[in-house]
């Protein structure tokens, strides 16, 4: 199994909800990523969780609330959104702690429409 | 801070030729990973090749290889008898091996490659 699956792939929310992005793999990989992304742009890094413990935070605007319950899983909570945050939010995963397999494997993405 | 430059915002090619794509990055680390990912229409984020900065030898993948030049910090893709499948926007992508942090990517802007019939 060499997929990661994100759901839901498509969500629109209004400014005032609550909503979770999920992610989860089963490749017994020890660090985990968000990245947005925009229309016709490369994906920008948001967080990095390493060994379910968050490592690396770009700066990002705490309406978005990262999570990882267990190794396999990753959550990014979204609560008063802004339009501006519409984005394409790529969930990644890699074997990490050191190891010369550096390769990332991605979902498809949870297309977010903030309306 | 690392800095990667892709300067062909679109490239065009026909089926069953060659092109090859430009990446060109800026770093003062000496250990680190470049690669090149695809991104089709269906927004999935594949990886297509890696080349580890210590190794001289140009990585290959069947129609995809890389000609990776150290001292020019240059790593271009090149794609040999291309296929409709072939289209999507290429990223190349550079990372630099953390303590414990994982391995965060750095991409460039992109090149929107169309292989035409």
């Amino acid at each position: 199994d060499t997929e990661v699956t994100q759901t839901p792939k498509h969500l629109v929310m209004g400014m005032t909800n609550k909503k979770s992005l999920k992610c989860e793999q089963h490749m017994g990989h020890r660090a985990m990523y968000w990245y947005k992304q925009k229309a016709k742009k490369p994906p920008e890094l948001m967080f990095v969780y390493s060994y379910e413990k968050l490592s690396i935070n770009e700066s990002v605007p705490s309406r978005f609330s990262p999570e990882c319950p267990n190794s396999s899983l990753l959550n990014l909570h979204l609560h008063a959104l802004q339009p501006e945050d519409s984005a394409l939010y790529l969930c990644a995963s890699s074997r990490g702690g050191g190891t010369k397999n550096t390769e990332a494997f991605f979902g498809q993405g949870t297309r977010l429409t903030v309306v | 801070a690392q800095t990667v430059t892709q300067s062909q915002p679109e490239m065009s090619v026909q089926e069953a030729e060659t092109v090859t794509l430009s990446c060109t990055y800026d770093t003062s680390e000496s250990n680190y990973y470049l690669f090149w990912y695809k991104q089709p229409p269906s927004r999935q984020m594949i990886l297509v090749i890696r080349q580890e900065a210590y190794k001289q030898q140009n990585a290959t993948e069947n129609r995809f290889s890389v000609n990776f030049q150290k001292a020019a910090k240059s790593f271009s893709l090149k794609i040999s008898d291309s296929q409709l499948g072939d289209t999507a926007m290429y990223f190349c992508a550079f990372m630099i091996p953390p303590s414990n942090s994982g391995y965060a990517l750095n991409f460039g802007k992109g090149t929107s490659l169309l292989v035409t019939p």
